[in-house]
């Protein structure tokens, strides 16, 4: 079954600079890649996706991108904010959504 | 458009009592899941459904977790002897899938239902 690894598992960066979460996955017939974000008390919340045929998606200040011969993903937050403060998990979909371990990101005012 | 809804937010029981936790999805989702999530860790799947047909429970505790989906809108999740390693937070997610289709659908969680066994 598909296996998805994330790192870091913590990141503290200082308010506007940019974080990057990396995360990889084992099987190559994956072809849906989505980002949550998870704060206290909440259930996860879609940031933003990918899907195997786009390598690169923007939003705002958050982008996507996905190497698929590599078979890694990776989350860019630009400007960051202190609301950007939360556990940010990576998923893979093939014949089931498999999740990350998580990576807690702190933005230091 | 309303969100998913789970009952209760928090339970406590003691190892060995019984607990159920339900699921309201978003309205036409005809796929729900049910994932536990153990603090500082992200969700595992527990049990997916396809409208009231069961996709996946290869990762379901059989011996003492049952979910059902009668009518292919809400859902139950019973933990029936509770133990300790039960402890988690029980979400509910569903999505827009569309039959035949089986990945790359995005998923939507609820609040989730925070479970500790005492």
């Amino acid at each position: 079954g598909e296996n998805v690894e994330q790192h870091p598992s913590t990141l503290s960066v200082q308010e506007g600079d940019s974080a990057v979460i990396k995360c990889t996955y084992s099987d190559s017939a994956s072809n849906y890649f989505p980002w949550y974000k998870q704060e206290l008390g909440k259930g996860p919340q879609l940031i933003i996706d990918i899907r195997s045929n786009v390598g690169e998606k923007k939003d705002q200040r958050i982008a996507v991108t996905l190497n698929k011969t590599a078979k890694h993903f990776s989350l860019h937050i630009t400007e960051t904010q202190p609301e950007d403060s939360a556990v940010y998990f990576c998923a893979a979909s093939s014949r089931g959504m498999r999740f990350g371990a998580g990576t807690r990101l702190t933005v230091k005012p | 458009e309303a969100g998913v809804a789970q009952s209760p937010r928090y339970k406590i029981i003691e190892k060995r009592q019984s607990v159920a936790f339900w699921c309201n999805p978003i309205s036409g989702h005809a796929t729900l899941y049910w994932y536990q999530q153990i603090l500082g860790q992200g969700p595992k799947l527990l049990i997916q459904f396809q409208n009231n047909g069961v996709v996946d429970d290869s990762q379901l505790p059989k011996d003492r977790f049952s979910a059902e989906r009668l009518k292919g809108v809400d859902s139950t999740l019973k933990i029936q002897p509770a133990k300790l390693e039960d402890s988690a937070v029980y979400l509910c997610a569903s999505s827009p899938l569309a039959p035949g289709v089986y990945s790359g659908n995005t998923i939507y969680f609820g609040e989730g239902s925070w479970l500790t066994v005492v």
